[in-house]
């Protein structure tokens, strides 16, 4: 996991409280990435960064947003948390180009449980 | 029907055996091919990388692309107990398009 971590690692919270997740990388990458990861779903892709400021959405947005103010940290954040946000959420990172773009580098995960 | 099918497992086999891990899909512009490995509690990493067809050594593990099947394979030769993990496939269908996952197969090595 070097270069990048997640914060916090364990939250345990309540359903409609508002929750972020922080992503911090020191590789100075442009692609940055959250997913969630559920049994017999693998990983799924929320919303992703192209560049300072530039997100989109990935397949399973709803419920989520994001911000990246600075090149080095992506947060997720649940304006109202839900049971079924209860997952693994996993940051990544990429570089540019035919081949990097493809090859994600993982955190190490942030396991969040909503009652 | 998922993009990306993986059968889940969990598969159990004795050291030194030989593992076939598989991926079938749907989707024929995907060209990049890969298999991440997963240790319990930990992110997923980067084991092999393909692009299009055909197969890729690095020592003990294979990767096999046929693209005419739409099916990719991951093999293990003498397997040994720190193998013990979730394999994770992914597909591209090439830059500025976004990895599909499969579910992910657990495998486990007894020793």
């Amino acid at each position: 996991d070097a270069g990048i971590t997640q914060s916090p690692r364990h939250k345990v919270t309540e359903t409609g409280t508002p929750v972020t997740l922080r992503c911090h990388q020191t590789e100075n990458h442009r692609y940055m990435y959250w997913y969630r990861q559920d049994p017999g779903h693998g990983l799924r892709l929320i919303h992703y960064s192209y560049g300072v400021k530039d997100t989109d959405k990935g397949e399973v947005s709803d419920g989520y947003s994001v911000s990246r103010s600075k090149t080095e940290d992506f947060l997720l954040t649940l304006e109202s948390a839900t049971s079924s946000q209860t997952s693994v959420y996993f940051c990544a990172i990429s570089g540019t180009g035919p081949r990097s773009d493809n090859v994600l580098t993982f955190g190490a995960g942030s396991r969040l449980t909503v009652l | 029907q998922k993009e990306v099918e993986q059968d889940p497992g969990p598969l159990s086999v004795p050291e030194g055996a030989i593992v076939s891990l598989n991926c079938t899909y749907s989707n024929s512009a995907f060209q990049y091919f890969m298999w991440y490995r997963q240790y319990s509690r930990k992110g997923p990493e980067l084991l092999m990388y393909t692009y299009s067809s055909g197969n890729k050594e690095d020592g003990r593990f294979t990767a096999q692309v046929d693209k005419s099947s739409k099916y990719i394979s991951l093999f293990i030769r003498d397997s040994q107990p720190s193998d013990s993990a979730t394999y994770l496939c992914a597909m591209s269908a090439g830059y500025g398009n976004k990895l599909v996952f499969g579910a992910g197969t657990i495998l486990r090595v007894k020793s």
